[in-house]
């Protein structure tokens, strides 16, 4: 099937630190999404991007929908303890209306206080 | 709030037996799907539906079946676990008419660990 592929697998970073990771694809998407999971739960919508360049934030989060249409990438400012966990880059390429989403193999992220 | 439940946090099985794995939505979705997730291979698509008795397979549905009977509910069964299976098994759901036919957010659930020994 369709993949994305999501840089970085892992990071490991100071409480503080901006961390930065970014999904890219082969195929042109109409839609973005950005998830977080946290140990032991299912994930959790972040941010949800629908036009192309379009640049939104949430809070300490900010992500962009690629002008290509075929990349995205998601940043988080001031990083703290609470950000650990997984985050998932989703995008879907025009699936009709069955909603099916691509995820990407996600990004683990570690905080040291 | 959306939400959705599954019946099981965490499950141990044996090989052979067959499992079932329920999954419920309260926001009247269309679109329902199963993923099982492993470290390094992201969440990867076992099935979905888009409607009542209406089922696809995704990437990889080898070993599993699924129903939908009722909108709101979306069984996951393994007709014969093998250790293979050992996995983090996701539902989720969505609908598609909210945003003009651009694809909406999926609402996960908690999670299902299962463990076949």
């Amino acid at each position: 099937g369709q993949q994305l592929n999501q840089s970085p697998q892992s990071m490991f970073i100071q409480e503080g630190e901006d961390v930065s990771m970014n999904c890219t694809s082969s195929s042109i998407f109409n839609t973005w999404l950005w998830y977080k999971q946290d140990p032991g739960e299912g994930p959790v919508l972040l941010i949800a991007l629908y036009k192309a360049g379009e640049l939104t934030s949430n809070g300490r989060l900010t992500a962009q929908f690629g002008i290509t249409r075929k990349d995205s990438f998601l940043n988080i400012s001031a990083s703290i303890p609470s950000d650990v966990g997984i985050y998932f880059c989703a995008g879907d390429y025009g699936s009709g209306n069955t909603g099916k989403l691509i995820f990407g193999q996600g990004t683990t992220l570690q905080v040291k206080p | 709030d959306v939400k959705v439940t599954q019946s099981s946090r965490y499950l141990v099985k044996r090989t052979g037996e067959k499992v079932f794995l329920e999954c419920v939505q309260d926001m009247d979705h269309e679109n329902m799907f199963w993923y099982r997730q492993d470290p390094g291979l992201g969440l990867r698509l076992i099935y979905f539906s888009y409607d009542v008795k209406m089922k696809e397979k995704g990437d990889i549905p080898e070993g599993y079946s699924v129903s939908r009977e009722k909108k709101e509910r979306f069984s996951l069964i393994l007709e014969s676990a093998s250790t293979n299976q050992t996995s983090m098994y996701l539902c989720a759901s969505s609908t598609y008419y909210t945003r003009g036919g651009l694809t909406d957010t999926q609402y996960f659930g908690p999670g299902t660990r299962l463990t076949v020994l």
